[in-house]
C-alpha cells in the first residue's frame, strides 16, 4: 500500500529555518516524481516544489531561493528544507507523489500534511 | 506562468441537485494537463478528475469533467451529503509551474 508520512512541522521565527519530511512506503521515491504543495489557514493548495525522477527540482517563485526539495533514497524519504521563513510561510505542507502515464499525470497520494507556523 | 479561474468561488446546493463548477485558464491548456481534486476540511486533497474528462479510481461516476482550451468543467450529476467540500483544478504535465485554482466551496444550501 502506497503511503506518505509528512513529519518536521513546528513554529519558527522569521528568517529561521525548518526542514520537512516526506517518508514514503509502498513505492521508491527514487523511481517517482515528488512535489510538496502547501495551504496557508482557509486559503487554497499553492504548489511549492517538485524533484523528478532524474534528480531535476524546481520551485515555486515565491519560495525560490530559499526553500531546497532533495531526496533521501537510502531512507526513502524526500526532504524540503526552509530558510529564510516569512510569516507568509505558514501553511500545512503536504507531500504528494505523480502517479498517470502516457502524458496524463495527477497527484495521486497524499502525505498528511505537517503545519508549519512562522511568528515572532 | 498560466493562471486558473474558478467560479464561482461558493456554490449553495441542496442533495440531489446538480453541480456545475467552472475553471478558466488564462492560456490554452491541453486536455490531459487539466486536473480536478476534492478536499474535505481537515484532509489532504484526492484526485478525481484527470486528462479532463477521465475519472480516477474510486471517482464515482457522478463525477464528470469536461472541456478543452481555456474553458472546463467539473460537473456532479446529482450531490450526495458527502460531496459538499472544496473543489481544486489543477494545471498537471511536467512542465513546472503546477499552478491551482482558487478553489469552489460547495456547500448545503
Amino acid at each position: 500500500e502506497v503511503e506518505l508520512v509528512n513529519s518536521g512541522g513546528d513554529l519558527a521565527q522569521p528568517g529561521g529555518s525548518l526542514r520537512l519530511s516526506c517518508a514514503a512506503s509502498g513505492f521508491t521515491v527514487s523511481t517517482s516524481y515528488i512535489s510538496w504543495v502547501r495551504q496557508a489557514p482557509g486559503k487554497g493548495l499553492e504548489w511549492v516544489a517538485s524533484i523528478y525522477i532524474g534528480g531535476s527540482t524546481y520551485s515555486a517563485d515565491s519560495v525560490k531561493g530559499r526553500f531546497t526539495i532533495s531526496r533521501d533514497n537510502s531512507k526513502n524519504t524526500v526532504n524540503l528544507q526552509m530558510t529564510n521563513l516569512r510569516v507568509e510561510d505558514t501553511a500545512v505542507y503536504y507531500c504528494a507523489r505523480r502517479g498517470g502515464d502516457h502524458g496524463f499525470y495527477y497527484l495521486d497520494s497524499w502525505g498528511q500534511g505537517t503545519p508549519v507556523a512562522v511568528s515572532s | 506562468e498560466i493562471v486558473l479561474t474558478q467560479s464561482p468561488g461558493t456554490l449553495s446546493l441542496s442533495p440531489g441537485e446538480r453541480a456545475t463548477l467552472s475553471c478558466r485558464t488564462s492560456e490554452s491548456l491541453g486536455s490531459s494537463y487539466l486536473v480536478w481534486y476534492q478536499q474535505k476540511p481537515g484532509q489532504a486533497p484526492r484526485v478525481l478528475i484527470y486528462g479532463a474528462s477521465r475519472r480516477a479510481t474510486g471517482t464515482p461516476d457522478r463525477f464528470s469533467g469536461s472541456g478543452s482550451g481555456t474553458d472546463f468543467t467539473l460537473t456532479i450529476s446529482r450531490l450526495e451529503p458527502e460531496d459538499f467540500a472544496v473543489y481544486y483544478c489543477q494545471k498537471s504535465g511536467s512542465s513546472p509551474p503546477f499552478t491551482f485554482g482558487q478553489g469552489t466551496k460547495l456547500e448545503i444550501k
